[in-house]
């Protein structure tokens, strides 16, 4: 059971947008900033989002995110096969003075 | 280029000890924490511990917590994580991290991983 929840799987069409979210407590998402990674399949995992809400250099703007109480949420528009992967969010816990992830999103793009 | 290369992954039988090296390169790696992360076969990230810029500031997830123990070599460029009294559920690929400068956590990049495999 992961301290934050994200949903299990989405879907969408190429060229459309879709959203994933990533919902916490006081403790984590509500009192520091969330952070966004991908994993392509069989790879190691790949910052996408810092800060709430900025993007690393070489990121496409088609990724974005937002955050909003104790909840986060990543975007991506323009959606493109390579885009399939897992999407993980994760910050800092000050309760239990620990970094935690969401559970991961497997997104799909029939 | 910004790379953390990691090493020292392999099997050992439960109750066993493994330490794992990760080397950084392409930064100042005096500036930055130092995180670990493992990911079971099949299953999602799962934060291990974490090392501040000079080594005198550690956090650990409660499940290694008096088991594993993390530590840097600045001289080295290097960070390290030992492990001890493992269990069949440590069984995962391990991932070296650049953490925060300063601020909130964000790993970038990340090493390829190197896998421990917990198993009599």
């Amino acid at each position: 059971q992961s301290v934050l929840t994200q949903p299990p799987s989405v879907s969408a069409a190429p060229g459309q947008k879709v959203t994933i979210s990533c919902s916490g407590s006081s403790s984590n998402i509500g009192s520091d900033y969330v952070s966004w990674y991908q994993q392509l399949p069989g790879t190691a995992p790949k910052l996408l989002i810092y800060d709430n809400n900025k993007r690393p250099s070489g990121i496409p703007d088609r990724f974005s995110g937002s955050k909003s109480g104790t909840s986060a949420t990543l975007g991506i528009t323009g959606l493109q096969t390579g885009d399939e992967a897992d999407y993980y969010c994760g910050t800092w816990d000050t309760s239990l003075s620990a970094g935690v992830f969401g559970g991961g999103t497997k997104l799909t793009v029939l | 280029e910004v790379q953390v290369v990691e090493s020292g992954g392999g099997l050992v039988q439960p109750g066993g000890s493994l330490r794992l090296s990760c080397a950084a390169s392409g930064f100042t790696f005096t500036r930055y924490w130092m995180t670990w992360v493992r990911q079971a076969p099949g299953k999602g990230l799962e934060w291990v511990a974490n090392i501040n810029q000079d080594g005198n500031e550690r956090y650990y997830v409660d499940s290694v917590r008096g088991r594993f123990t993390i530590s840097r070599d600045n001289a080295k460029n290097s960070v390290y994580l030992q492990m001890n009294s493992l269990r069949v559920e440590d069984t995962a690929v391990y991932y070296c991290a650049r953490d925060k400068s300063g601020g909130a956590i964000r790993f970038d990049p990340w090493g390829q991983g190197t896998l421990v495999s917990v198993s009599s």
